[in-house]
């Protein structure tokens, strides 16, 4: 069984549309994250949830939008896409929010904007 | 702001060799410290942690001490093989999220 799973795995689209990442945990953790990796290989944290709230939204545009419709699934939906959202996207989960929780990554998805 | 510095790579092994990769970081408080793991095409696997100064966090041969006084936790391995091939990413946890460093390419070769 896949611990956390995302979905799509590639999303090549246009500049202009809208789209959807899923990601659910099987591990009945609290805490879930969206990375985001660069094509340098560079992480960083945009969004974080815990129980279904907001704790962590880092300086990222508001066209990305996170949702989290329970504690085992958390959701990007990004609106006009731009080129520069090209990136691969992780999502993680951790047991509870603070600083000694390991956070468990999925595979990611590949997002590619033409 | 919390922040984490790694050696740049990419580094370039033969099999059995000794692996550091250098990691220092800035932090305010008591952070906790990791390594993290990604193979080709995969997402991020922890490899080892350590919670609070003088830990020495191991798994799969890898080894990091954390030092307070000099502010790293650098990673070690003995004897490297064609598998460890990755790149590993330094981070750290002050609250509630991971702050990574550049991550540092390693190849093995046979």
């Amino acid at each position: 069984d896949t611990a956390v799973s995302q979905t799509p795995k590639y999303l090549v689209t246009q500049m202009g549309n809208d789209k959807s990442i899923k990601c659910e945990q099987n591990l009945g953790h609290d805490t879930m994250y969206w990375y985001k990796q660069d094509s340098k290989k560079f992480l960083k944290i945009m969004f974080s949830y815990n129980n279904k709230e907001l704790i962590i939204n880092e300086t990222v545009p508001n066209r990305f939008s996170p949702k989290s419709p329970d504690k085992a699934h958390l959701n990007l939906h990004i609106n006009s896409l731009e080129l520069g959202d090209s990136a691969v996207y992780f999502c993680a989960s951790s047991q509870a929010s603070g600083r000694a929780y390991e956070q468990y990554f999925g595979p990611g998805t590949r997002l590619t904007v033409t | 702001g919390d922040s984490v510095t790694q050696m740049e790579g990419p580094v370039t092994l033969s099999e059995e060799a000794f692996l550091t990769i250098n990691c220092t970081y800035t932090a305010t408080g008591y952070p906790s410290l990791f390594w993290y793991v990604q193979y080709p095409g995969e997402g991020l696997q922890l490899l080892l942690k350590a919670t609070k100064a003088d830990d020495k966090g191991s798994n799969k041969g890898f080894e990091a001490t954390y030092r307070k006084e000099t502010t790293s936790f650098h990673l070690e391995k003995g004897s490297v093989q064609v598998s460890d091939s990755a790149v590993y990413f330094c981070a750290l946890s002050n609250d509630y999220k991971l702050s990574f460093g550049a991550g540092t390419t390693v190849t093995v070769r046979a």
